[in-house]
């Protein structure tokens, strides 16, 4: 099992539709990180949180996307409105602020907007 | 920032021979490195990470060699069978920031 918890594993909405999902980072890392990915190309870097604070984000993510970590055990991506085109994989990793760190994936909530 | 190039995109093999996939990168504070396979369907799984100081890394049927003069990170899957037929990913991250740069992934079958 990953160390990283991604919930929930599979979701589907309607076009319109808000969505969410949630990561559990592994215990003790400080830095959380989405990505998305479209059938199985490359990954889409989406944000980076460090310490619960987002640090950076893609333009897209701002206008159309919500992302918050309220804990530091907990964070959460939102879509507000989902189009089809955010049918994808969605991948959170974790990892210490530390040189030497592991970077670890979740399992990945696989989203399809219809 | 960070160009992270990997090739190639699509790599096919006989069950036995040797599969190489390759990554350059131009940043030169690039620091640690990583390979990761993605099974159909699954989520990112580590293969190794690499310290900026080893140039040759060994895990289980396969090496990484990193070539940083070159700026060039390479997996050597030794004797490939078709459970290796999976997505293959390099990461790098530099000094400056703690994101990952990706490569856009190789797609590896091997033939039975």
């Amino acid at each position: 099992d990953a160390a990283v918890t991604q919930k929930p594993r599979y979701l589907i909405k309607m076009k319109g539709q808000e969505a969410e999902m949630k990561c559990i980072p592994e215990k003790g890392h400080t830095a959380v990180f989405w990505y998305q990915q479209k059938q199985s190309k490359e990954l889409k870097f989406l944000i980076y949180f460090q310490n619960q604070q987002p640090l950076d984000q893609i333009d897209m993510v701002k206008e159309r996307f919500s992302a918050v970590c309220p804990s530091s055990s907990l964070c959460s991506l939102g879509i507000r409105t989902c189009e089809a085109e955010d049918s994808a994989l969605y991948l959170c990793s974790s990892s210490q602020s530390a040189a030497n760190s592991d970077y670890t994936f979740g399992s990945g909530t696989r989203l399809l907007v219809i | 920032g960070e160009q992270v190039e990997q090739r190639p995109p699509h790599l096919s093999v006989r069950e036995g021979d040797s599969a190489v996939i390759t990554c350059t990168y131009t940043d030169p504070n690039s620091y640690y490195f990583f390979w990761y396979k993605q099974e159909p369907g699954a989520s990112l799984q580590l293969l190794m990470k690499v310290f900026s100081s080893t140039e040759i890394n060994e895990g289980q049927g396969f090496t990484v060699l990193l070539n940083k003069k070159d700026k060039r990170l390479s997996l050597n899957l030794t004797a490939a069978h078709p459970g290796d037929s999976a997505a293959y990913f390099c990461a790098v991250i530099n000094t400056g920031y703690q994101n990952f740069y990706f490569g856009k992934g190789t797609s590896l079958t091997v033939i039975p």
